[in-house]
C-alpha cells in the first residue's frame, strides 16, 4: 500500500534563509509525486509535480523538489524563503499503475508546517 | 478558468441534523474528489467519481455520508444524521483524469455542535 511520510511536523526558519522539507514515500514503484500549499482557511493550491523524466522539478514560488528513488524521498526545497511562505505543506504519492487494490487515489502525508521568522 | 467551487464555506449544525455540501468542480475535469480533512492533518479521500460512477468509495461510512454526482459534472456530499466527530473540513478536487494533478476547491468548514 501507498503512504507518505513527512517527518517534520513543524519548522521555523528565518525570512531569506534556504529551506528544505522532507517527504518520504513507500510504493512498489515508481509514483507520481506532489508537493501542494495550503495557507489558512484557503484550499490545497499545487507547488509542483513529478511525474517522469528529469527528477529535479520546478515549480511555483520558486520551489523545487528533487525525487530520489533510491531514498524513496521527493524534498522540497527553496533557496530563499519569504514571509509569505508561511504556510502547510503537503507531500502527496499518486499510484503510477493500475492492478489490484490500486484506485489511483492521492495519498496525503500529515502535513510540515512552516514559519517564517523576520 | 473559474477553479473548483465549493459552498457553502462555514456551516454549523447541531448534532443529528443532516447537511449537504456542494461542488462545482473545473470544466471539463471528468475525474471529482471528496476529500475529509481533520485539524493538523493531510487530507484523506473520502470518494472518488470518474464522470458519474463512484470508482473508490471504500472510505465513504456509508451509514451516514451518501454523494452523487449526476450527470457527471456537479456533486453534493450528505452527512444524515450528522455526529461531533464529523467537525472537519470537506475538499472537493478535481483532475482531467484519475494520476493527474488534481486541483482543490476552498472546502467547507463543518462545525457540529
Amino acid at each position: 500500500a501507498q503512504s507518505v511520510t513527512q517527518p517534520d511536523i513543524h519548522i521555523t526558519v528565518s525570512e531569506g534563509a534556504s529551506l528544505e522539507l522532507r517527504c518520504n514515500y513507500s510504493y512498489g514503484a515508481t509514483p507520481y509525486l506532489f508537493w501542494y500549499v495550503q495557507s489558512p482557511g484557503q484550499g490545497l493550491q499545487l507547488l509542483l509535480k513529478y511525474f517522469s523524466g528529469d527528477t529535479l522539478v520546478q515549480g511555483i514560488k520558486g520551489f523545487e523538489a528533487e525525487f530520489k528513488r533510491s531514498q524513496s524521498s521527493f524534498n522540497l526545497r527553496k533557496p530563499s524563503v519569504h514571509w509569505s511562505d508561511a504556510a502547510e505543506y503537503f507531500c502527496a504519492v499518486g499510484a503510477r499503475i493500475r492492478s489490484s487494490g490500486n484506485t489511483g487515489k492521492l495519498i496525503f502525508g500529515q502535513g510540515t508546517t512552516l514559519q517564517v521568522k523576520p | 478558468e473559474a477553479g473548483v467551487v465549493q459552498s457553502p464555506r462555514y456551516k454549523i449544525i447541531e448534532k443529528k441534523q443532516p447537511v449537504a455540501f456542494w461542488c462545482n468542480p473545473i470544466s471539463g475535469h471528468n475525474t471529482l474528489y471528496w476529500y475529509l480533512q481533520n485539524l493538523g492533518q493531510g487530507p484523506e479521500l473520502l470518494i472518488r467519481y470518474e464522470n458519474e460512477e463512484a470508482v473508490d468509495d471504500s472510505q465513504l461510512p456509508k451509514d451516514r455520508f451518501s454523494a452523487e454526482r449526476l450527470k457527471g459534472v456537479d456533486s453534493t456530499l450528505k452527512i444524515q444524521p450528522a455526529e461531533l466527530g464529523d467537525s472537519a473540513v470537506y475538499l472537493c478536487a478535481s483532475s482531467l483524469a484519475t494520476n493527474t494533478e488534481a486541483f482543490f476547491g476552498q472546502g467547507t468548514r463543518l462545525t457540529v455542535v
